[in-house]
């Protein structure tokens, strides 16, 4: 069966620090792959997608990730931190078959000291 | 563009009675999903619409939940006989073509 993980449940970084959220995937075939950030008391924005193509992809606000297919990985990473990225990320992939569901890791929280 | 809509924000009701949640998805998006978030959880799909096909009702947790989607557009979920388990948010979402997901505010819903 196919699913996400997020393996933790929590990190804090400092502001300017570099960040990397790791997400790992059971999925037998190429995946869509997904991150999504929800700020507090908000719905969830879409930061990036892979669908194919270039393993490196770059998304809104600084962020970027990448495919690594031979260790089932899609971790996030941004350069320098700001205080306002202080949020949940959640990992997704899109399932088989004609459902076009998203499978959803249990998400990250993360905070940032100033 | 107008993203995701969701009405109400906010929805105090006391246990036992019905209520709906409203999901407005961006014009000319065919998929929709509802989605349930409890505090500090992850997401939990209950149902998702695309096109004319019969919805995937999957995720449903009993038969007290329900949806519909009209006209290919907006979207209702309702719960009858609400109980207190059921407090949480509601998330919905829509997809242009399924996969890559919008999602709106969110319906926090308490049940007193």
């Amino acid at each position: 069966a196919q699913s996400v993980t997020q393996p933790d449940i929590h990190i804090t970084v400092s502001e300017g620090a570099s960040l990397e959220l790791r997400c790992n995937y059971s999925y037998g075939a190429t995946p869509y792959l997904f991150w999504y950030v929800q700020s507090p008391g908000q719905g969830l924005q879409l930061l990036l997608k892979y669908f194919s193509g270039d393993t490196l992809v770059q998304g809104i606000k600084g962020f970027e990730a990448e495919f690594k297919r031979s260790q089932s990985s899609f971790n996030l990473r941004k350069p320098s931190v700001h205080w306002s990225d202080a949020a949940e990320y959640f990992c997704a992939v899109g399932a088989t078959g004609n459902n076009r569901k998203l499978i959803w890791g249990l998400g990250t929280s993360l905070g940032v000291n100033p | 563009g107008a993203g995701v809509s969701q009405s109400p924000s906010n929805k105090v009701t006391e246990k036992g009675k019905d209520v709906e949640l409203r999901c407005d998805p961006i014009s000319g998006h065919t998929a929709l999903y509802w989605y349930r978030q409890s505090l500090g959880q992850g997401l939990e799909f209950l149902i998702y619409f695309q096109g004319n096909s019969a919805p995937d009702k999957s995720g449903l947790p009993s038969d007290r939940f329900s949806a519909e989607r009209t006209g290919g557009s907006v979207s209702t979920l309702t719960i009858q006989r609400t109980q207190q388990e059921d407090s949480a948010v509601y998330l919905c979402a829509s997809s242009p073509r399924g996969y890559e997901q919008y999602f709106g505010p969110g319906t926090r819903l308490t049940v007193t």
